[in-house]
């Protein structure tokens, strides 16, 4: 199937551990984000890549690193889990020229005991 | 500071017509987007509005009005399929999608 993918769907863990989201996406584009969604339904960015090069930086917490292997795969770890970094998670991609125009993943519901 | 505005919730019978507004206060702007988001699923791209006007999908219609820092969302012959969340979305000069509050529109019988 042609689309965004994200493991693991759900992620239940406690406090001050360390977990990683990969993500892949096949639809050829050049630009992969991050985006954090609380519990309000807000939904911010968080990180994007450009062919592997990291071009947004948001002010998240230094704890939060992503990876891009390669630019169909971006993957986040965050170290030394908090509380409220309960969220769901969500990878999308796009191509750079149309950012307005971005394809989400299924998303990734982080519960932090 | 960056902003969308939408309101938080609305709701319409089957087969009416709903508008969604958004009102935008960004740091550059290249374009209006919508997404809609049901519940426990990804958001999903659903217009782009670059210039003034109307733009026409299926039973979706989204308006765009630059002079007024202001768009819509305009759903047409409601289902109960479209309960969902709508978000608008502008792309700022940085290139980031700035979110929406969001709005939660039900739909009933």
């Amino acid at each position: 199937d042609t689309a965004v993918s994200q493991t693991p769907k759900y992620l239940v863990t406690q406090m001050g551990n360390d977990k990683s989201i990969k993500c892949e996406q096949n639809l050829g584009h050049d630009t992969m984000y991050w985006y954090k969604q609380d519990s309000k339904k807000f939904l911010k960015i968080m990180f994007s890549y450009n062919n592997k090069e990291l071009i947004i930086n948001e002010t998240v917490p230094n704890r939060f690193s992503p990876k891009s292997p390669d630019k169909a795969h971006l993957n986040l770890h965050i170290n030394s889990l908090e509380l409220g970094d309960s969220a769901v998670y969500f990878c999308a991609s796009g191509d750079r020229e149309r950012a307005d125009t971005q394809y989400f993943g299924p998303g990734t519901r982080l519960t932090v005991l | 500071g960056q902003s969308l505005e939408q309101p938080s919730e609305v709701t319409a019978v089957e087969g009416a017509i709903v508008q969604i507004n958004c009102t935008y206060q960004t740091s550059g702007f290249y374009g209006l987007s919508w997404y809609q988001q049901h519940d426990g699923g990804a958001p999903t791209f659903l217009s782009y509005n670059a210039l003034d006007g109307l733009e026409e999908t299926g039973r979706f219609s989204s308006f765009l009005s630059r002079s007024d820092s202001y768009g819509y969302l305009l759903l047409q012959e409601l289902q109960m399929k479209d309960s969902a969340s709508y978000f608008c979305a502008v792309r700022d000069n940085t290139d980031k999608l700035i979110f929406g509050t969001g709005t939660r529109l039900q739909v009933f019988p």
